[in-house]
């Protein structure tokens, strides 16, 4: 497995203003993804993070909402901005690659409020 | 593109029974399916997966089936306990991708 770190685990903020969330992982892994995951529901991939180059936005996503990045194999950024409401969720960065046996593994989350 | 249903949204059950979880898929292209548990406040944990070449995989008191057929897989826990309530996910991933597409959750509860 890995272990991946992500900061903040919650924030409280103010519509209009932007968050940047950070996520640390201990080895480098091929791939890393972020997801939403709103109050009592299931998981909703956003983007696939890609190492040096734009990322891969879901149907429904777009770049200049949840800008990524990724400078190298072990982090990766997602930025909420222009926040609303209807942006309070769980942002969970997540990691997979034939180094981790081709399995999926989470982390903490940031839960976000916005008011 | 995949579908997977999982049933029921809420299970409730007495400290030592079991608890099965139940989900199908659509595509029969999907071949690894894993099964996450969140508890309150955390992400998800992968706790168990099986691989379409696979009728069934344990370890400890859980266990998942899969039934490629009738494109099913199931999750079932023995002896609960309330340390196991918590929501749990399963998923399905077509071969050759990475992302697997997920079931809408399952609340266990389990009273003591």
């Amino acid at each position: 497995s890995a272990v991946i770190s992500q900061k903040p685990s919650r924030d409280i903020c103010q519509r209009g203003t932007s968050l940047t969330i950070q996520c640390q992982v201990d080895s480098q892994v091929t791939m890393m993804f972020w997801y939403r995951q709103q109050p009592g529901q299931s998981l909703t991939l956003i983007a696939t993070a890609n190492q040096g180059s734009e990322a891969t936005y879901e149907s429904g996503f777009v770049i200049d909402k949840f800008p990524i990045s990724r400078p190298n194999l072990t982090f990766s950024t997602l930025t909420v901005s222009n926040m609303s409401p209807e942006d309070s969720s769980i942002y969970l960065c997540s990691v997979e690659g034939a180094e981790l046996g081709g399995k999926l593994f989470f982390g903490s989350g940031t839960q976000l409020s916005v008011l | 593109g995949e579908n997977v249903e999982q049933h029921p949204s809420t299970l409730s059950v007495q400290e030592g029974d079991s608890a099965v979880i139940k989900c199908t898929y659509s595509d029969s292209a999907s071949n690894y399916f894993p099964w996450y548990k969140q508890e309150l406040g955390k992400g998800p944990q992968l706790i168990i997966d099986i691989r379409s070449n696979v009728g069934e995989k344990k370890d400890q008191r859980i266990a998942v089936t899969l039934n490629k057929t009738a494109k099913h897989f199931s999750l079932h826990i023995t002896e609960t306990q309330p340390e196991d309530s918590a929501v749990y996910f399963c998923a399905a991933t077509r071969g050759g991708s990475y992302i697997p597409t997920f079931g809408r959750g399952t609340s266990l509860i389990v009273h003591p």
